[in-house]
C-alpha cells in the first residue's frame, strides 16, 4: 500500500490567502515531486526536488525537500481561483521500495472562494 | 507534440464485458505505467513497463493485463469487467523519474 501521508485532505480558502500542504513518510526518499490535477485532466508536474533541504519556486508556488528526507512541503502564496484542483505529492524511495516506482500521496483538494 | 494520448475518454461497460484502454506516447520514453484513481485513494499503480517486451505488476494488478510490443504503445486490458473496476484510469510515461500523464479514461462498470 501507499506509504505517503499527505495533509490536509482538503482546504477551502479565501482568494488571496496563502496555502500550505505537506507529505510525510516513515521511509527516506531521494526524490519528491508535486503535481496538480485540474478537473477532468491528468496530473501535471509543478515542482521536482532532488536534494535534502532544497527549496524550489515556480511562480507563486514554493516546495521544499525536508532535511530528514522523509517529508516535503508545498506553499502557494496569494491564492487565485485557478489554483483550484487536487495537489499530489509523489516520491521515490531511496531503498528502491515499491520496485523503484513513484509513490503518490492521496491528494489535497483545494477550493478557493473568490 | 501530443505527449501521452489516452482513448477513449469515457466508457461504460456491463459486468463481464472486456475492453482495452489505449495509451500512446510520442516522447520515446522507455518507461510507461498505468494508474487508477479512486476518491480518497490517490493514484495506485496497476502495471508498468520498463521497455518494449517487458512488463511488471504494480500495487493493484488483479483483473488487468498489459503488453508492450512497441515503445510507443501500452494498452491496458480488462478481460472481464467488474463493478470494482469503476474508476478513472491514467496512463503515464516517465523520464528521469518524472511521470507525464495522459488526460485519463473514466470507466463505469454496471
Amino acid at each position: 500500500g501507499q506509504q505517503l501521508n499527505q495533509s490536509p485532505q482538503s482546504m477551502f480558502i479565501q482568494e488571496g490567502e496563502d496555502v500550505s500542504m505537506n507529505c510525510t513518510s516513515s521511509s527516506i526518499f531521494n526524490t519528491w515531486l508535486w503535481y496538480k490535477q485540474d478537473p477532468g485532466e491528468g496530473p501535471v508536474l509543478l515542482i521536482a526536488l532532488y536534494k535534502a533541504g532544497e527549496l524550489t519556486s515556480n511562480g507563486r508556488l514554493t516546495a521544499q525537500f525536508g532535511i530528514t528526507r522523509k517529508d516535503s512541503f508545498l506553499n502557494i502564496s496569494a491564492s487565485i481561483p485557478s489554483d483550484v484542483g487536487i495537489y499530489f505529492c509523489a516520491g521515490q524511495r531511496e531503498d528502491g521500495g515499491s520496485q523503484g516506482n513513484l509513490i503518490f500521496g492521496k491528494g489535497t483538494k483545494l477550493s478557493v472562494k473568490p | 507534440n501530443a505527449g501521452v494520448t489516452q482513448t477513449p475518454k469515457f466508457q461504460v461497460l456491463k459486468t463481464g464485458q472486456s475492453m482495452t484502454l489505449q495509451c500512446a506516447q510520442d516522447m520515446n520514453h522507455e518507461y510507461m505505467s498505468w494508474y487508477r484513481q479512486d476518491p480518497g485513494m490517490g493514484l495506485r499503480l496497476i502495471h508498468y513497463s520498463v521497455g518494449a517486451g517487458i512488463t511488471d505488476q504494480g500495487e493493484v494488478p488483479n483483473g488487468y493485463n498489459v503488453s508492450r510490443s512497441t515503445t510507443e504503445d501500452f494498452p491496458l486490458r480488462l478481460l472481464s469487467a467488474a463493478p470494482s473496476q469503476t474508476s478513472v484510469y491514467f496512463c503515464a510515461s516517465s523520464y528521469g523519474g518524472i511521470e507525464f500523464f495522459g488526460s485519463g479514461t473514466q470507466l463505469s462498470v454496471l
